[in-house]
This record gives structure tokens, sequence and C-alpha cells, in this order.
């Protein structure tokens, strides 16, 4: 059973133009990480949602928006995507109510940008 | 802050031997947890162990056990009985155990090879 979602599997956008990557999780889980990881690099948070509130990590260009409208869905917008944002981009969940508690990751994204 | 390195891109080794991969990291806390994930090409990062720093045993999953040297600050992953299954990217994560939303820091991973 899928427990962490990411749609598309693949996105191909144009230079500046909007996209929108979605992610659903089954687990009930109160964090829900957004990583972007580029060509045989290790993830690289750029945000996090606890609950409702949101944490942004001091080095994410503020081109990356997100969005959890409940506890379920989380949203990356990527505002103007340049050549550079190419990358998976990688959704994780995790319960903090849980003793050590793993984060469960999705598929990831595939964004290409031409 | 808290660094994981891993210090080979690349591994291999042959399908029924044994391998194992490295993993320091540095950290002044005394409490917190050490993960090592397997991504396969093309599929979602899964978690392959998990150890907690208080603990001395060494965690063991079936065929994968962990080396953990506390004072040394090293972290290896052995996979006994290696399978063509096991071909994928490793990487090796640190997490604080401080409560809250912790972030996992991750090495930058060693692709390992299985070979038939």
């Amino acid at each position: 059973d899928a427990m962490v979602i990411q749609n598309p599997r693949y996105q191909v956008t144009q230079f500046g133009k909007p996209v929108t990557l979605s992610c659903s999780q089954t687990l009930n889980h109160n964090v829900m990480y957004w990583y972007q990881q580029k060509s045989s690099q290790a993830p690289k948070l750029l945000f996090h949602y606890y609950d409702k509130d949101f944490n942004n990590e001091a080095d994410t260009p503020d081109n990356f928006q997100s969005r959890r409208p409940n506890t379920s869905f989380c949203f990356l917008d990527i505002r103007s995507p340049g050549l550079g944002d190419a990358a998976m981009y990688l959704c994780a969940t995790r319960d903090l109510g849980l003793a050590v508690n793993e984060q469960f990751f999705g598929p990831g994204t595939r964004l290409t940008v031409l | 802050a808290q660094t994981v390195t891993q210090s080979q891109p690349e591994m291999s080794v042959q399908e029924a031997e044994t391998v194992t991969l490295s993993c320091t990291y540095d950290t002044s806390e005394s409490d917190y947890y050490l993960f090592w994930y397997k991504q396969p090409p093309s599929r979602q990062m899964i978690l392959v162990i998990r150890q907690e720093a208080y603990k001395q045993q060494n965690a063991t999953e079936n065929r994968f056990s962990v080396n953990f040297q506390k004072a040394a600050k090293s972290f290896s992953l052995k996979i006994s009985d290696s399978q063509l299954g096991d071909a994928a990217m490793y990487f090796c994560a640190y997490r604080r155990a401080q409560g809250g939303s912790e972030k996992l820091v991750f090495g930058k991973g060693t692709k390992l090879t299985v070979n038939p």
C-alpha cells in the first residue's frame, strides 16, 4: 500500500513557468518535508511543516514555496523555475509521536526545466 | 553544525560476498540517531537500518548490520551475502534526538554495484 504518494512522477516545465508538485500521505503523520536532490548528490532539505507550522531552511531560495492545506497533502510551488532547479524532489513524512520516528519517503518527482 | 561524511563514492561487491560501507559524522551532541537509507535507481528511498546513540549494541536487520563506534564517530554498514537487489545508492544520515521536527543530515552517498 502506498504511504507517501507524489504526483506527478515526472514533470516537464518551461523556464520561468510556475509549477506545482504534489505530495500526499496515508500515514497521518504530523510532519512533512520537501527535499531537493540533484544528480548524484545527497537530498537537501528545503522546508518542512510541523502540523501547520512552516519551517524554512535558511538557504532555500524565495522561488520555492510550500502549502499544506490539511494533514494529508503538501505542495511545493516553484514560482519561476530556472535551469538549476532541475532535480528530483522528494517528499517525506514523520510522526513525532513515535519513539524513533523515522522518515518515510515518497518516490519523488523528477523535474525537467526546458 | 553536524556533518556526515561518506568517503567511498562507489563500491562494488560480488554476489554472495560481504561489503562494508563507511560513514563518519561530527557532532557535539551526546544523544542522536543514525540511519542508513537505500535508494535504488528510479525508486524511493527506504530505511535499511537505524541506531540509537545511547545503545551500545550494534543494530542488525537480517543481512544488514552496523558497526557503531561512538567515540570514533563512525557508523559503517555491513551487507552480508550480497544480492543483485542490493545495488543502489546508500546514504548515511544523522539526526539529533532533541524534541521537535529535527531534520536529517545526509552524507553524499555511496553507489553500490553488485556483480553477478
